[in-house]
């Protein structure tokens, strides 16, 4: 147990909805990262917060945003919903995402979306 | 731009053989280094990390990597498979600063046979 937590573990949903995805960090970890991993384009990074600000951007599609909270846990909201999204959703936590030597991504066990 | 290159797809081993699981990475700077193991409906486990000093690093579970820089590469090992550790294997490159996100190798999924 990497001590960050996901939920929902699953979901299955239509096109054109949408969905939000939670996650909380480790305790102590202030950063906090996504990634989506689907069968063509593999493990993906989407973005990156720190201490509830937006720290780096990678290939999320303007449909999908995401926010970190005050209590540092963070979401991640896709709408506008097409068959092509349906992927298994990491978050990741590390204890300061800035440049630190020694910073390590733990993972969530991940929430799989399913669009229909 | 930061690229990890895992070659095999899927590779089949006998329990009790050694593995060696091959990873080349692409980067401009000093890169950190890592594997994740995934279980079949699971969340990616830390194996091992390299950020500096000794070449060779020892992870959990009997795992071991060795960092050629002259390779580019950072290949996994380990003595005496079991059959626990089929899974899929992926390995990843940072940059030095926590800005930069982990980009990730497209896996090798490991099968172990009897």
């Amino acid at each position: 147990d990497s001590g960050v937590t996901q939920t929902p573990k699953h979901l299955i949903t239509a096109t054109g909805q949408r969905v939000t995805l939670r996650c909380s960090p480790r305790s102590g970890d202030l950063s906090v990262y996504w990634y989506q991993q689907s069968l063509d384009q593999g493990l993906q990074f989407l973005i990156q917060y720190y201490n509830g600000e937006e720290r780096a951007k990678g290939n999320i599609l303007e449909r999908f945003s995401a926010q970190q909270f005050p209590d540092l846990h963070s979401e991640l909201n896709l709408s506008s919903l097409e068959l092509g999204d349906s992927a298994l959703y990491f978050c990741a936590s590390s204890v300061r995402g800035l440049a630190e030597s020694t910073d390590t991504q733990y993972f969530g066990p991940g929430t799989r979306l399913t669009v229909l | 731009a930061q690229s990890v290159t895992q070659p095999d797809i899927h590779i089949t081993v006998s329990e009790g053989a050694s593995l060696e699981l091959r990873c080349n990475y692409s980067y401009g700077a000093t890169p950190y280094l890592f594997w994740y193991v995934q279980s079949p409906g699971q969340g990616l486990q830390l194996l091992l990390k390299y950020f500096s000093g000794d070449t060779l690093v020892q992870g959990i579970k009997g795992f071991e990597a060795e960092f050629k820089r002259s390779q580019s590469s950072f290949n996994l090992r380990k003595p005496s498979v079991h059959w626990s550790d089929a899974a899929e294997y992926f390995c990843a490159v940072g940059g030095n600063s926590g800005n930069t996100p982990l980009v990730f190798g497209k896996g090798t999924r490991l099968s172990v046979i009897a």
